[in-house]
């Protein structure tokens, strides 16, 4: 059983350009959740999606981030006129049903603005 | 309302010594409460969690936590360092109730390192 898939592993853009970062949960999990590490700082909440709908996006910013599970295929993190505060770690972690089950984490994308 | 502290940023242990991390949290519902690990450039790995079960959560590599209500901790013990265990590690909340806010608090993390 594969775990937590994400891609790329590495994404560098130039300030102004599009990103767009790929998690596929593990096989049965239709729970997927999505955070950003600073540097030398811990994780935070981004969003809470199931498939086709977002359950709680409060942690994501107003303006340029966008996320979505669709029926098929992966979740996408879509970032619009990447700055260079949008360098960071961005995690993927997936889980069976919501509240208190233990959420498993991919690899993460490492996104370098320039 | 839910949130972790990890007083200690950096913690250095010799290899073969005893090793805590120590982890305050502060939450409205009776939490769960994980610890996972990020070794350098690598996602994060559950070592333990705790739902409200036994106070005492044993997890891989030889760790454990032990829940304590009163003093609102839940740190993080080994009885003896590996090298391997260098790493970074957080401490997690999340609320145990069933709902719409699932989403993990996590602490700044404590960097663990290990001298031979």
């Amino acid at each position: 059983n594969a775990g937590v898939m994400q891609n790329p592993r590495h994404l560098v853009r130039r300030r102004g350009q599009e990103a767009r970062l790929r998690c596929s949960p593990m096989k049965g999990h239709s729970h997927v959740y999505w955070y950003r590490q600073l540097p030398e700082e811990g994780l935070k909440f981004m969003v809470y999606l199931q498939k086709e709908n977002i359950i709680d996006e409060s942690g994501m910013p107003k303006e340029r981030f966008s996320a979505e599970f669709p029926k098929e295929g992966p979740s996408i993190l879509r970032i619009q006129q990447v700055v260079r505060g949008d360098s960071a770690a961005y995690f993927c972690a997936s889980s069976p049903r919501r509240a208190a089950d233990t959420q498993y984490f991919g690899p993460g994308t490492r996104l370098t603005v320039l | 309302a839910q949130s972790v502290t990890q007083l200690d940023s950096h913690v250095s242990v010799s290899e073969g010594t005893p090793v805590l991390l120590r982890c305050n949290y502060s939450s409205s519902y009776s939490p769960s409460l994980f610890w996972y690990v990020q070794h350098p450039n690598k996602g994060l790995q559950l070592l333990l969690k705790y739902t409200s079960a036994a106070t005492l959560v044993k997890g891989i590599n030889g760790f454990e936590a032990e829940f304590k209500k009163s003093e609102t901790s839940f740190h993080l013990t080994k009885p003896s360092a590996h090298m391997s265990d260098a790493a970074e590690y957080f401490c997690v909340v999340s609320p145990s109730i069933t709902g719409a806010n699932s989403k993990l608090t996590f602490g700044k993390g404590i960097t663990l390192s290990v001298r031979p």
